[in-house]
């Protein structure tokens, strides 16, 4: 499968836990974004990488919400003290510019 | 600021209609506009773009769209549905490509039910 991979497909928590999501790009795409969408909403941009570099983080993501992409490939997305608000679809993405290419999505529930 | 608005929570249309489903935008520069569509438990799926050139462009699974300037509108059609096309369908806008990156703002989505 070439498209873009996410890790977990799901994941339960409980409040205050931290979680950890993992993002697999298209190998040739060097521009990976993050999304968050929740029930009823599109999605909302929350940060952007290009290579290894990430170049803009949206306000929605607070000092908990951290994410990396060691050497330009995959992406790893932290939230740190979830909250019940943070329960949500994460969606990843990946782009040979301009269309964006997304993955399946981790469905996190905080409880 | 960047916005688009999708007018209608949900279209319903007979399988074998043509359908429409409405989506308004608003950029400061020149847009980059953007139909993804989303079936259930599933990431976004890519169907469309405007970035420039002719108004009517066209997608996959026998979509198009057309970029109206002065009614700042892309709106997604489709000649005859299928019950297959139902599914959730978000419309998106980028304002260029500053910086070399385009950050998408998606409209809230339209859910299209054809019924058979």
């Amino acid at each position: 499968d070439t498209g873009v991979s996410q890790d977990p497909r799901h994941k339960i928590t409980k409040r205050g836990q931290n979680v950890t999501f993992r993002c697999d790009p298209i190998s040739e795409h060097n521009r990976l974004y993050w999304y968050r969408q929740t029930l009823g909403q599109g999605p909302e941009f929350l940060t952007y990488f290009q290579n290894e570099a990430q170049l803009e983080k949206s306000r929605l993501l607070s000092d908990r919400f951290s994410a990396e992409r060691p050497k330009g490939s995959f992406s790893t997305l932290e939230i740190q003290r979830t909250e019940q608000g943070d329960s949500a679809m994460y969606l990843c993405a990946s782009s040979l510019p301009p269309e964006q290419f997304f993955g399946p999505g981790t469905r996190l529930t905080v409880l | 600021a960047q916005s688009v608005a999708q007018p209608e929570d949900q279209v319903n249309v007979a399988e074998g209609n043509p359908l429409t489903v409405k989506c308004t935008y608003s950029v400061s520069g020149n847009p980059y506009l953007f139909w993804y569509v989303q079936y259930p438990n599933r990431g976004l799926q890519f169907l469309l773009k405007y970035i420039t050139g002719d108004n009517l462009v066209k997608g996959s699974y026998g979509f198009e769209a057309e970029f109206n300037k002065s009614q700042t509108s892309f709106h997604l059609k489709k000649p005859s549905a299928l019950v297959s096309d139902s599914a959730l369908y978000f419309c998106a806008v980028s304002e260029g490509f500053s910086g070399g990156y385009n950050k998408l703002i998606f409209g809230a989505g339209t859910r299209l039910a054809v019924h058979p």
